[in-house]
This record gives structure tokens, C-alpha cells and sequence, in this order.
């Protein structure tokens, strides 16, 4: 595998159910990141990892609850959602945060909550 | 907090056709991504610019930065069906924020 890969690409869930969204790089990137993406709106910074420590945390809702156990892997946990989430969340790594320098993307997962 | 807004939304081209997307910021530009993405899936980085003025080319795709406007533009020549897809710009807008477009929805007849 290269470049950044997250699991899985689809994902229907229930607004009772808790589901994890993964992400892996292998690109030995220090800074990862979660974005939400809805139909219409921008692509939406949810959360920033450097160095396996949160440095930023867009005012996400506490059902969403990001985890990075190591430089190379991020999970977003997901409990007691609501339709409006239903949404594209793409993973991202960088070098480093916090500086101009290229994120790389991976394919997304496309959630949808009922 | 800083906005960016593109323009066209979206646009429909003829192959071959040149066409030019902007990418308008509500604050002073220092640097700025162009991402492209195919319908439901990752960003591709394009390329980055950092300078006023400065210039950038990758393939048949050029894009430049003007400070002064607060704006950039990506220009893409001679069209192709595999230009096809949503362009994004955006900035790293203070430590650790990083801000996008709109996006512009490109279609390539052929």
C-alpha cells in the first residue's frame, strides 16, 4: 500500500450505532488530519494531529472523537450521530502541521446516517 | 476568519477550450494550494504558490498568485475530458487552519 488509505469507503450507520472510521499513511508524514466534506459547503478542518498529539480541534461535536495511536495510523470514533453528518470525511497527512507545505489525501469514506 | 470563494461554481467546456478558475480570498494571501478531486474521492495536490507574482505550470494546467487581489487563478489549456473534476483552493490560514473554496465543478465535452 501507498500514499494514504482509509477503511471503509462506505459506511451506513444508524444513529444509535458506534462505528470507527481508519486512516494509514505510509508516507512517514508527522501530522495527519480529518475533514468533513457536505454537498455544498467547503471542505470543513475537523481535526490536527502532529506528532501523534491533537493541535487542533475545530469545534467538532464530542459524538465525533478522533484517536492517533502512532504517526502512521488515525481512527475517528463515531457514536450517536445524526442524519446531518451523513457526509464525505477524508483523511489527509502532511510533513509537518501548521506550515505551507502539501497535504496528501486519502479517497475518503462516504458515510451515511439514517 | 479568512474566506475563500471561487469562481465559476461550475462551467461547462468544450475540449480544447482554454478556461481560467479564481480563487478569491477575504484576506491577505501568503501562500496558496490548488487541489483537484474527482467526484467522491481525494484531493490530488496540483501545486502550491508562495510568492507574489509568483508562477507555476504542471502539464497544460498554469496558475499564478497576485497579492494585490488577494487572488489566484488557474488557467488550464486546451482542455481535455481528463481535466474533468472539482478544483479546490486553499490556505494555511494561522497555525494549524487550514481553509478551502467552494470549489469549481469542471465538465470536459468531448
Amino acid at each position: 500500500e501507498t500514499g494514504v488509505t482509509q477503511t471503509p469507503r462506505h459506511l451506513v450507520m444508524g444513529m444509535t450505532n458506534k462505528k470507527s472510521l481508519k486512516c494509514e499513511q505510509h508516507l512517514g508524514h508527522n501530522a495527519m488530519y480529518w475533514y468533513k466534506q457536505s454537498a455544498k459547503k467547503p471542505l470543513e478542518l475537523m481535526f490536527v494531529y502532529s506528532l501523534e498529539e491533537r493541535v487542533e480541534n475545530n469545534s467538532v461535536p464530542s459524538r465525533f472523537s478522533p484517536e492517533c495511536p502512532n504517526s502512521s495510523h488515525l481512527f475517528l470514533h463515531l457514536h450517536t450521530l445524526q442524519p446531518e453528518d451523513s457526509a464525505l470525511y477524508l483523511c489527509a497527512s502532511s510533513p509537518l502541521a501548521g506550515t505551507y507545505n502539501e497535504q496528501f489525501f486519502g479517497p475518503g469514506t462516504r458515510l451515511t446516517v439514517l | 476568519s479568512q474566506e475563500l470563494e471561487q469562481s465559476p461554481q461550475s462551467l461547462i467546456v468544450q475540449e480544447g477550450k482554454n478556461l481560467t478558475i479564481n480563487c478569491t480570498s477575504s484576506k491577505t494571501l501568503y501562500g496558496l494550494y490548488w487541489y483537484k478531486q474527482k467526484y467522491g474521492e481525494g484531493l490530488i495536490f496540483l501545486m502550491m504558490l508562495q510568492k507574489g507574482g509568483e508562477e507555476k505550470s504542471h502539464e497544460k494546467i498554469t496558475a499564478k498568485l497576485d497579492e494585490k487581489k488577494q487572488q489566484s487563478s488557474l488557467h488550464i489549456t486546451a482542455s481535455q475530458p481528463s481535466h474533468a473534476g472539482i478544483y479546490l483552493c486553499g490556505v494555511t490560514s494561522g497555525t494549524y487552519k487550514y481553509i478551502f473554496g467552494t470549489g469549481t465543478r469542471l465538465k470536459v465535452l468531448a
